[in-house]
């Protein structure tokens, strides 16, 4: 079956330390995403990438990196300079047609503090 | 600067009941606006999509319509069952294009008593 894989389901990250979320998807979509979600809230854009070693910076940035090295993969790093890390990680994937496309997303990862 | 809202944050009802749920946007210049179901610690499942040329989608009990201008879009449940419980969150695709960025709403948390 397509779809999108995300591990681990559970991350935790100790002060300093940086982790790494890993996202792949076998749809053949262009574009990935990254989002972030806190609770009672929506979700919020990090980062997002709609070809291969390209990517653009979302509403949240900062304290995050991400590669696009592979179609089928868009790894999300979690750095030391992200403060409040502690949310749950949707990655999300899509074609780039005309007409209806929509968002197909992964299980997500929660990444908590030690 | 687009901002999505939906009312209300949390809904409870007895089974058998229609019901619906409330988005609203402050920018009508959408491409389209999704509805997705999202199920406890899981990913985000799209259930309606409806492009800004459109009014309404149905699929099976559900309906979403969709009212551009006055920046409003409705998720009518009918026959709410158990297996309905979940939060309901709605997003809309800015600008003119797929590429455009999704804005998600809060959510709404729904509660189907047997």
């Amino acid at each position: 079956d397509g779809g999108i894989t995300q591990s681990p389901k559970y991350l935790f990250r100790k002060e300093g330390q940086n982790v790494t979320l890993s996202c792949e998807q076998n749809l053949n979509h262009d574009a990935m995403y990254w989002y972030r979600q806190d609770p009672g809230q929506g979700l919020r854009l990090i980062y997002y990438s709609q070809i291969v070693n390209d990517f653009q910076k979302g509403d949240i940035a900062e304290g995050y990196s991400v590669s696009r090295e592979k179609k089928e993969s868009f790894p999300l790093t979690v750095t030391s300079a992200q403060k409040n890390p502690t949310a749950f990680y949707l990655c999300a994937s899509s074609t780039l047609g005309q007409g209806e496309q929509p968002q197909h997303f992964g299980d997500g990862t929660r990444l908590s503090i030690l | 600067k687009q901002e999505v809202t939906q009312i209300p944050a949390a809904l409870s009802v007895p089974e058998g009941e229609n019901l619906v749920l409330n988005c609203s946007f402050t920018d009508s210049a959408i491409y389209n606006l999704q509805w997705f179901r999202q199920d406890p610690g899981k990913g985000l499942t799209s259930l309606l999509l409806i492009q800004s040329s459109q009014r309404e989608q149905t699929s099976g009990r559900l309906n979403a319509s969709l009212d551009k201008s006055s920046g409003r879009s409705t998720l009518y449940i009918a026959a709410s069952q158990p297996g309905d419980s979940a939060t309901y969150l709605c997003a809309v695709r800015r600008g003119s294009s797929n590429t455009g960025k999704l804005i998600f709403g809060q959510g709404t948390t729904l509660q189907v008593k047997p």
